[in-house]
């Protein structure tokens, strides 16, 4: 099977604007979850999806967003961008919700500018 | 106080050398997750664990669930093992990670 794949992989943004990642999880994979990643702050929880509903969230503000589509396919959205921003962001799926085995994605890497 | 401890933060070894990684939590969990993390920022999940023992080739991963803390350890370890090992445990639904430890095997 194919894995997690993450587009796209390098994004460069001004401060203000917003942007859109993409993940799509391996085949047969319902649950989506999406990390953010900081030198500063580690690797923090940001949501997860699972049957297009959001079944958890972190400690994050408004400003990030996400979705999840029929194929399971999961988008996150960051509105109106501010250099703290700037990290590597992971996708992850999983067959199901709960405790389960995630599988990474190699990321998308976003310099706010 | 954070809810996932990891001991040492870095960690430099000879190759061949028994390598142990720390991991203490004070939270309830579900399951306790070990990750790789290698340059580049590829995550691999090396186990997912609630009770005892589990192997895979030369890593071993333990949980004390009592003492809420688990142990990952690489026998006879190589320069390919060097990386940043991340503990992460799953609770209410969601993970919460370790700082991590980066390791360096030297050749």
């Amino acid at each position: 099977k194919a894995g997690v794949t993450q587009t796209p992989r390098y994004l460069i943004k001004t401060r203000g604007q917003q942007v859109t990642l993409s993940c799509s999880p391996i085949s047969g994979h319902r649950s989506v979850s999406w990390y953010q990643q900081t030198p500063g702050q580690g690797l923090q929880f940001l949501f997860e999806y699972f049957s297009e509903t959001q079944r958890n969230k972190g400690n994050f503000p408004g400003r990030f967003s996400g979705r999840q589509f029929s194929n399971s396919r999961s988008e996150m959205n960051v509105s109106t961008l501010e250099l703290g921003d700037s990290a590597l962001y992971l996708c992850a799926s999983s067959p199901s919700t709960g405790p389960a085995t995630q599988y990474f994605g190699p990321g998308t890497r976003l310099l706010v500018l | 106080k954070n809810e996932v401890e990891q001991s040492p933060q870095n960690l430099t070894a000879q190759e061949g050398e028994f390598i142990t990684i720390n991991c203490s939590y004070s939270v309830g969990i579900s399951a306790l997750h070990w990750l790789q993390q290698h340059p580049g920022g590829g995550i691999v999940s090396l186990f997912m664990l609630s009770s005892g023992k589990k192997k895979h080739g030369r890593l071993i991963a333990t949980i004390n669930i009592q003492e809420k803390h688990s142990s990952l350890h690489i026998t006879a370890s190589h320069p390919r093992d060097s990386a940043v090992y991340i503990c992460a445990v799953s609770g209410a639904q969601k993970l919460v990670f370790g700082q991590g430890t980066r390791l360096t095997i030297n050749p």
